[in-house]
């Protein structure tokens, strides 16, 4: 099976603007779940879909937004770009069960200038 | 709330056992280990379920003590393979799996 793709690899935006990631799961992965990277905070979850409807959300502000598609692909938005929110973005597919192991996509790299 | 590791760095030669550990301060009843390497993704490693048994993959083994919501990672005989940034996620209730700030272990000839 192939693994979990995440585009853009890299970006670089500037403060203000603002930013789509897409993500696309294993094949057969109902949940899809979205984390930050950063070197001080180490991996912070944003929020998790499954079947199209958010399960889960973690502590970011409303400027982080995502959804889930019918075919399970997700994508992230992040409007309002801040310095801040330089950082790799991970995506990560499970089958949807509890406990279920995450299996991370190679990220994305967002540089705010 | 976020999962506590320590040691927050350690570094090994090859052929030697390190320990990692994570702890909670709310009740737990699942802990996932991941090690990332520079420049990848995270790989997931093994998860411990409340009840559960230890678990083994090769020469990494983890433990979870339940009552203490603590878990440990334990590396014997390290190879360089090991090298890279170890992180436990922790589940409890109705949280979602948090990540702890993780431990980066570096392993030399």
């Amino acid at each position: 099976k192939a693994g979990v793709t995440q585009t853009p690899r890299y970006l670089i935006k500037t403060r203000g603007q603002q930013v789509t990631l897409s993500c696309s799961p294993i094949s057969g992965h109902r949940s899809v779940s979205w984390y930050q990277q950063t070197p001080g905070q180490g991996l912070q979850f944003l929020f998790e879909y499954f079947s199209e409807t958010q399960r889960n959300k973690g502590n970011f502000p409303g400027r982080f937004s995502g959804r889930q598609f019918s075919n399970s692909r997700s994508e992230m938005n992040v409007s309002t770009l801040e310095l801040g929110d330089s950082a790799l973005y991970l995506c990560a597919s499970s089958p949807g069960q509890p406990s279920g192991t995450q299996y991370f996509g190679p990220g994305t790299r967002l540089t705010v200038l | 709330q976020q999962p506590v590791q320590s040691p927050q760095a350690v570094i090994l030669r090859e052929g030697e056992d390190a320990v990692i550990n994570c702890s909670s301060s709310k009740a737990l009843y699942s802990v996932h280990w991941y090690r990332q390497k520079h420049g990848e993704a995270p790989v997931f490693l093994m998860i411990l379920l409340k009840g559960g048994e230890q678990k083994g993959h090769d020469k990494i083994s983890a433990s979870f003590n339940e009552k203490k919501q603590q878990s440990s990672l334990y590396l014997t005989a390290s190879q360089l393979s090991y090298s890279g940034t170890y992180f436990c996620g922790t589940e409890g209730g109705s949280e979602k799996l948090v990540f702890g700030k993780g431990t980066k272990l570096t392993v030399n000839p």
